[in-house]
């Protein structure tokens, strides 16, 4: 499968509220709800932090949530703070056993 | 605490042979589909493989299939990826991690596999 399509990279001030986007197909994104995002700091494995869409895990801030529409999935994270700034990749399963990643947006906090 | 350990990297040259290992804890292994996903350096991350957890089926990206074999031991609390025919562009870390319900929630921290030429 192609890989989901990510924006390259997003910023946003201290504060301010960003969104990425994660467009897919109607065999992944668009067909299931099974989209999911990560936190990826430098160096480190990811971080779930977004699954079934829009579920947070426990111990994931509330200012980060998670919406589809069609083939595009998105990922809002509020009130941004400095230790937000990472690597965000999204997930969606694709049928068969096999999942589809994007190619990841990395996340300038100004 | 949910725990997954990858071991078994390393440096190999092209047409080598390399087998991971991932030792899991803190939940019932037995009970759950597992997969490999990798990161070439500088890269996002790929699906490389899926096992059932019954073992069966494997299903594999279309960049490994013939050459990769994904497996398991419940009696060991351990998955497996025996990797053949190395290739450059499998030089990457290999993340073991969990399948929750078809989406994937807990990464190992990666094992580093470089191949040379």
């Amino acid at each position: 499968q192609s890989a989901l399509t990510q924006p390259r990279s997003v910023s946003g001030s201290p504060g301010q509220s960003v969104t990425i986007s994660c467009a897919g197909t109607n065999s992944d994104v668009g067909a299931y709800n099974f989209v999911s995002w990560y936190q990826q700091h430098p160096g480190k494995a990811p971080k779930l932090m977004i699954y079934d869409v829009s579920k947070r895990p426990s111990g994931v801030p509330d200012r980060f949530s998670g919406s589809k529409s069609g083939n595009t999935a998105s990922l809002t994270i509020s009130g941004l703070q400095a230790e937000d700034e990472a690597d965000y990749y999204c997930c969606s399963y694709a049928g068969s056993a096999s999942w589809v990643f994007g190619g990841g947006t990395k996340l300038a906090v100004l | 605490e949910v725990q997954l350990v990858e071991s078994g990297g390393g440096l190999v040259q092209v047409g080598g042979s390399l087998r991971l290992s991932c030792a899991v804890s803190g939940f019932n292994f037995n009970t759950y589909s597992m997969n490999w996903v990798r990161q070439a350096p500088g890269k996002g991350l790929e699906w490389v493989s899926n096992i059932g957890s019954d073992s069966r089926p494997a299903y594999y990206a279309d960049s490994v299939k013939g050459r990769f074999t994904i497996s398991r031991d419940s009696a060991k609390n351990s998955l497996y990826l025996q990797m053949n025919s190395l290739r450059d562009e499998d030089t990457a870390v290999y993340y073991c991690v969990r399948d929750y319900q078809f989406n994937i929630d807990y990464w190992g921290q990666g094992t580093l596999v470089t191949v040379s030429s």
